[in-house]
């Protein structure tokens, strides 16, 4: 594909509700990123993907967060009884090789999600 | 902790040349990365300094300082499509955590007015 792609692109949830993010990386790209932006903030690192394996989660606010990425390719951002301060636009990234002390993060365009 | 300041907002007029501060205390340093970020979309990739000095590309250009903590974005002759958030992003480290967690600023919001 020509970039990294996310769906859905906005989610409209009520508080407690299980939601799914999904993110599609630039084909090839082997390292996969997710961030997450809230009102007026920059980007906050939550998880990193080498390959199928979460090379660090340290950035998962607490655990009704968790991601996946099972082929290698794409992933899924999961999180269980949403919080109202959950709400936030979710940012997927990926590079090429998993040497990233040496490459650029390309962004997609977010899901927004907004948590009632 | 990790701190990178850049102003909150800033003004310019079409044709003319804004430069945009960024500066930043980390526990290391392996490059520094801006990035445009126009309302409800993806940040995208401006430009990425890992030594000091000048790097242009079209009308866009960053320099940096390792010494100061310190770099710019300076853009030139503006287009109203410029218009946007300009995100600093400080990469800290040659393994582990610090060399793939982008650690960013909370952007300063570009309005460019006729």
């Amino acid at each position: 594909g020509a970039g990294v792609s996310q769906t859905p692109s906005n989610k409209v949830t009520e508080k407690g509700k299980y939601v799914e993010l999904r993110c599609d990386p630039i084909s090839g790209h082997t390292a996969l990123y997710w961030y997450r932006q809230s009102l007026g903030q920059g980007p906050e690192f939550l998880i990193y993907f080498q390959g199928t394996g979460a090379a660090d989660d340290s950035g998962l606010p607490n655990d009704r967060f968790f991601a996946v990425r099972p082929e290698g390719s794409v992933s899924t951002l999961k999180i269980q009884r949403t919080e109202r301060g959950d709400s936030a636009v979710y940012l997927c990234a990926s590079s090429l090789t998993g040497t990233p002390s040496q490459e650029t993060q390309y962004f997609g365009p977010g899901t927004r999600l907004l948590v009632l | 902790g990790q701190n990178i300041d850049q102003p909150t907002e800033m003004t310019a007029t079409e044709g003319a040349i804004v430069q945009i501060n960024c500066t930043y205390q980390t526990s290391g340093f392996n490059g520094l990365f801006w990035y445009q970020q126009h309302a409800g979309e993806a940040p995208t990739f401006l430009s990425y300094n890992v030594l000091d000095g000048l790097e242009e590309k079209g009308r866009f250009s960053s320099f940096l300082s390792r010494s100061k903590g310190y770099s710019y974005l300076l853009l030139k002759e503006l287009q109203m499509k410029d218009s946007a958030s300009y995100l600093c992003a400080v990469r800290r480290g040659y393994s582990g955590a610090g060399s793939y967690q982008l650690t960013f600023g909370k952007g300063t919001k570009l309005s460019v007015i006729p």
